[in-house]
């Protein structure tokens, strides 16, 4: 059963301190997206990787967040500082487009900045 | 621009009752639409998709969705909820270029 998987699924730390997030895509699919909710933005898209190439970052503050694709069954998305509002779910998903029109989720990394 | 909006962010039935969740979409090209669930800290699941072909669709765990292009609709229902049901669901829709447009969701409670 093919799943996408997301590490750490819990992450608490400091104002100030970096977090890394990673994501492994489903084997073989070609798209990856992170995604934020929070519960009074809902669910945005910060970022979105095609073939390992970045298509749209738009979402993402560009002082802080940082996403990046080093092989094809890693993504990974970096907060450098992190504040206390980026507190909320992350959630990776991926997808094989045009092919299918289904993206799945991971169980996301559930992030506490204090 | 393409987007959706959910009817009612907070739904409330019993027990083997029918489960109708709303929702409406606004494309200027045919659209692709999605109703995905989400259990308590866990991510999204896709119930249904509708694509293009049968205007009804039937998903997992006993849910349909029709979908009205008259209305611009794409209700979700099941006729008889389960204490599982609980859960907030989202109506999406996917736009050109592969992304998806939530809904605000809509969260689900069963009572016994």
């Amino acid at each position: 059963d093919a799943r996408v998987t997301q590490t750490p699924r819990h992450k608490v730390t400091e104002m100030g301190q970096e977090v890394t997030m990673r994501c492994q895509p489903i084997l073989g699919h070609n798209t990856v997206f992170w995604y934020r909710q929070t519960m009074m933005q809902g669910l945005e898209l910060l970022a979105y990787f095609r073939n390992r190439a970045p298509l749209d970052d738009s979402g993402m503050p560009k002082d802080r967040f940082s996403a990046e694709m080093p092989d094809a069954t890693l993504a990974t998305l970096k907060i450098q500082p992190s504040e206390p509002r980026d507190s909320a779910v992350y959630f990776c998903a991926s997808g094989l487009w045009p092919n299918e029109e289904t993206q799945y989720f991971g169980p996301g990394t559930r992030l506490l900045v204090l | 621009a393409q987007s959706v909006t959910q009817l009612g962010s907070h739904v409330s039935v019993s027990e083997g009752a029918l489960v109708l969740l709303r929702c409406n979409y606004s494309s200027s090209v045919p659209p692709y639409l999605f109703w995905y669930v989400q259990y308590p800290n866990q991510g999204l699941q896709l119930l249904l998709k509708y694509t293009s072909a049968a205007t009804l669709v039937k998903g997992i765990n006993g849910f349909e969705a029709e979908f009205k292009k008259s209305e611009t609709s794409f209700h979700l229902t099941k006729p008889s909820a389960h204490m599982s049901d609980a859960a907030e669901y989202f109506c999406v829709l996917i736009t050109n270029d592969y992304k998806l447009s939530f809904g605000a969701g809509t969260t689900v409670t069963v009572r016994a």
